[in-house]
């Protein structure tokens, strides 16, 4: 059964990067049917889709954080990343990487999630 | 790209239906089947409950049903449970390999 898993630091300072990676476990990241992505959720808020990306490399990114957001699949290693710059007290959230079912538009697999806290 | 429009709350009683609407727009629901819907429990992952607007996957309980019309999709729930409990998040296609969510939408089981 596939399985993903975040990890990354849970405190970053304001105006630093947030990096996070996704491990994928049980099934291969390079599988044609699938993207893989990033959703996150402030506390007592609803889920924002980050980005999604293809294991050769094609990236897109939500436009009110594409200036912001670089995504990255790493097929060597079954991960994929996700870095966030120039972070705000805005960016403290609950970040759930995915994996994005293609064909009928579905994000299928989540991670437990990774809570990620913006300290000034 | 701005969210889907959900109602922050709805409430039923046990046995009852209710209906959540996920109001989109031209460039998402109302061009794409791609919408999806999700329960999520609180400190747990959200779960697919429904995709490509009406359809169930394995597994999820025949008392979920979607449907789409325009631009506007809707999530019923018959024969409410205590269990259905939980928040609830409509997703569409907004094209250019983009995706946009709803505000969400808390039930509350009376």
């Amino acid at each position: 059964q596939l399985q993903l898993q975040e990890a990354g630091p849970g405190l970053v300072k304001s105006s630093e990067t947030l990096s996070l990676t996704c491990t994928v476990s049980g099934g291969s990241i390079s599988s044609s049917s699938y993207f893989w992505g990033w959703i996150r959720q402030p506390p007592g808020k609803g889920l924002e889709w980050i980005g999604s990306m293809y294991y050769n490399g094609n990236t897109y990114n939500n436009p009110s954080l594409k200036s912001r957001v670089t995504t990255s699949v790493d097929t060597s290693k079954n991960q994929f990343s996700l870095k966030l710059s120039s972070v705000t007290a805005a960016d403290t959230a609950v970040y759930y990487c995915v994996r994005l079912l293609t064909a009928q538009g579905v994000f299928d697999v989540w991670g437990k999630g990774t809570t990620v806290t913006v300290s000034s | 790209q701005s969210a889907l429009t959900q109602p922050a709350s709805v409430s039923g009683s046990p046995g009852q239906s209710i209906t959540i609407s996920c109001t989109g727009t031209s460039s998402d629901v109302g061009s794409y089947n791609l919408v999806s819907w999700y329960q999520q429990h609180p400190g747990n992952a959200p779960k697919l409950i429904i995709y490509e607007a009406s359809k169930r996957p394995s597994g999820v309980s025949n008392r979920f049903s979607g449907s789409k019309s325009g631009n506007t999709a809707s999530l019923t729930i018959s024969g409410l449970q205590a269990e259905d409990e939980a928040d609830y998040y409509c997703c569409s296609y907004a094209g250019s390999s983009t995706w946009v969510f709803g505000g969400g939408t808390k039930l509350t089981v009376l």
